[in-house]
């Protein structure tokens, strides 16, 4: 099925760095999701953004809407070592009601 | 955020029979719940999508007599792997939604099927 483009595939940082990543689709979404999956669990919700340029946070998460409509950013500062997962970005397209999942973001922080 | 869960956590059954994974949306009603598998480390791919009292949207490629799904009540999916073969071991996740008046929501997961076929 349809992905988006999300980058970087992996990051290695140290912890205490901040951590930058995106996505990026080719239509105009309605609607922007960033989840974290950890070994053998679902994906759980961190970010839910609906209107372009919208910029919400949740603790050290950070993520906006992009005002094009076709991307969006999630920014973790100061990482710690439980931050340690796959983040996925999702998005809905305009006119549609299924979201289509980012290729995700291996973040592995090292102690 | 809305809790979904997803029983088993992990399944391991003999090639050729069948094994049904249940979804549940604990405090809120889904009209609609989807399906997906994912491989691992690859993202999650959607299999079908399954509206509350009607017959299931499956993707092009997902065999829809091989993956049963059924949605008979607003806070509970099934899906019935049939006559599973060892290809068919993967991660099986749900998600469910809250469709309130066409506005956007949220979709939360539940924590996922491990499938084993031996």
């Amino acid at each position: 099925g349809q992905q988006l483009n999300q980058s970087p595939q992996s990051m290695f940082i140290q912890e205490g760095e901040d951590v930058s990543m995106n996505c990026t689709s080719s239509s105009i979404f309605n609607t922007w999701l960033w989840y974290k999956q950890e070994p053998g669990e679902g994906p759980v919700l961190l970010i839910a953004l609906y209107k372009a340029g919208e910029l919400t946070s949740n603790g050290r998460l950070t993520a906006q809407f992009g005002i094009t409509r076709k991307d969006s950013f999630l920014n973790i500062s100061a990482s710690i070592p439980s931050d340690v997962g796959i983040y996925f970005c999702a998005g809905l397209p305009s006119g549609t009601y299924k979201y289509i999942f980012g290729t995700g973001t291996r973040l592995k922080v090292l102690a | 955020g809305a809790v979904v869960s997803q029983h088993p956590s992990w399944v391991i059954c003999k090639s050729g029979t069948s094994v049904k994974i249940e979804c549940r949306s604990l405090d809120f009603q889904a009209t609609t719940m989807f399906w997906y598998r994912q491989f691992p480390k690859q993202s999650l791919m959607l299999m079908a999508t399954s509206n509350e009292g009607s017959k299931a949207t499956y993707e092009q490629g997902v065999e829809k007599d091989k993956f049963l799904i059924n949605h008979a009540s607003l806070t509970l999916s099934t899906l019935t792997v049939t006559s599973a073969h060892p290809e068919d071991s993967s991660f099986y996740i749900c998600s469910a939604r809250e469709m309130r008046g066409g506005l956007n929501t949220e979709a939360f997961f539940g924590q996922g099927t491990r499938l084993t076929v031996v």
